[in-house]
């Protein structure tokens, strides 16, 4: 089944605790990307990928880090994560020259930063 | 500065009737424009798309309508049916122009069809 998985699903941490989130896809998709999602200002990129080893800046990347050593994977990393990280995050892959039409997300993880 | 804008948080449509969400853009770089729905606890899916070359783009119930010159398009569903009733999202990007690659999307309209 073609599918964007992301680990954990939910999570509850405290100011400065370094944390990843997980994003594996199984459709050899070349892009790759993370929004998170707040309330009353829907989804804003935070960090995408052309392909391995490529990453680029999106609307919001202030406190993240990504990497993209494998295509398969696209972590997220709060290295000191923060009250105002706490969000629905979403990530989301899809194959190249196609667009974003064929952009699958993931089912989300629900971060909380205490 | 918000560069999507969806001026309409909620829009309550009756089945069967037509629902309009509009999406608002001012970067002139936009050439390629997405219209995601969302339902609660999932990922947003994606629904239809059009490039800046046209000015409308149809599939089944759903037609997205673009007007360049006003930096506006606009997403047509008829009939509403139950099931459309979800979170929809504007989005933009500049993948033809050399800009940046990404999406930008807007802050959603929560589409409620009443029976």
């Amino acid at each position: 089944e073609a599918q964007v998985t992301q680990n954990p699903r939910y999570l509850i941490t405290v100011t400065g605790k370094k944390l990843t989130v997980t994003c594996s896809q199984n459709m050899n998709h070349e892009y790759m990307s993370w929004y998170r999602q707040d309330p009353g200002l829907g989804l804003r990129q935070i960090y995408y990928s052309m392909n391995v080893e490529v990453t680029d800046k999106g609307d919001v990347p202030e406190g993240y880090k990504v990497s993209r050593k494998e295509k398969r994977n696209f972590p997220l990393i709060l290295e000191s994560p923060s009250p105002n990280q706490t969000s629905l995050y979403f990530c989301a892959s899809s194959p190249s020259g196609t667009g974003w039409e064929t952009q699958y997300f993931g089912p989300g993880t629900r971060l909380l930063v205490l | 500065d918000q560069q999507v804008k969806q001026n309409s948080p909620s829009l309550s449509v009756q089945e069967g009737r037509i629902s309009i969400l509009n999406c608002d853009y001012t970067n002139s770089m936009f050439d390629y424009f997405l219209w995601y729905k969302k339902y609660p606890a999932e990922g947003p899916t994606f629904l239809i798309s059009i490039s800046s070359i046209k000015d409308k783009n149809e599939d089944g119930r759903f037609t997205v309508f673009l007007n360049k010159s006003a930096k506006h398009l606009s997403l047509h569903i008829v009939p509403s049916q139950p099931g459309d009733s979800a979170v929809y999202f504007c989005a933009a990007s500049a993948r033809n122009q050399g800009g940046a690659d990404g999406l930008t999307f807007g802050k959603g309209t929560h589409l409620i069809i009443q029976p």
